[in-house]
């Protein structure tokens, strides 16, 4: 069974903190990870995506990639209170297809407090 | 540039009537995509259109249909709304089917009430 699995959250961090976010998939396969946020009442944007392993940097956003130990994380540095919404992690769990379908975890829900 | 292009906005439905998503993109992407969003539930796929002419079902398939009409629009269709349809629904397109180009852009949602 094909999954993505997220820390449930909710998440609180005080601002200027690092807010870390996790996320674990079923298919060791599996070739493209990406971190979508999504504000309330908003559709999701992508903020990072990551294919190879170790760690990608973009601004104050990390993702951090383990395929042997299929996991996949977010590292939120200086957090601010813009930061407080859900994000979702989204995995290609479908092994060796160019499809590019993606499953997506539930979310976790940052709040970043002042 | 509008991206993706979702309506209606807000529908409300009573179980056993029929209705249908539009969704059209200018971007000039080759796939697109339907998803529901439930509380605690994240996204799930319920129909992708790899290109013009193809579609293929996804997580949750049952009790929709869908129609890739031409490149831009990828329209679904409640046959017989029931309550579990209840959801907010978003249209998502990519460039192309592939690795480089999964980078989904969504549209604004669709708030569906079946009473």
């Amino acid at each position: 069974q094909k999954e993505v699995e997220q820390n449930s959250g909710p998440l609180s961090v005080p601002e200027g903190a690092i807010a870390s976010l996790n996320c674990t998939y079923s298919d060791r396969g599996s070739q493209s990870f990406f971190w979508y946020r999504q504000y309330s009442g908003k559709s999701p944007e992508l903020i990072m995506f990551i294919y190879s392993n170790g760690d990608k940097e973009d601004g104050r956003f990390t993702a951090q990639l383990n395929k042997a130990s299929q996991y996949v994380s977010l590292l939120i540095r200086d957090s601010q209170p813009s930061d407080s919404a859900t994000y979702l992690c989204a995995v290609n769990l479908d092994r060796g297809s160019t499809l590019g379908r993606l499953y997506f975890g539930r979310g976790t829900q940052l709040t970043v407090w002042p | 540039n509008a991206g993706v292009t979702q309506t209606p906005k807000f529908q409300v439905l009573k179980t056993g009537q029929s209705m249908t998503l539009q969704c059209a993109q200018d971007m000039n992407h080759n796939s697109m995509y339907w998803y529901r969003q439930d509380p605690g539930m994240g996204l799930r796929l319920i129909y992708y259109s790899a290109s013009e002419g193809t579609t293929d079902k996804g997580e949750v398939p049952n009790g929709y249909n869908v129609s890739r009409l031409n490149k831009r629009e990828f329209s679904l269709r409640l046959e017989s709304a029931a309550p579990s349809q209840t959801s907010v629904y978003f249209c998502a397109s990519s460039l192309s089917p592939g690795r480089a180009n999964e980078k989904l852009f969504f549209g604004s949602g669709t708030q569906l009430s079946v009473l």
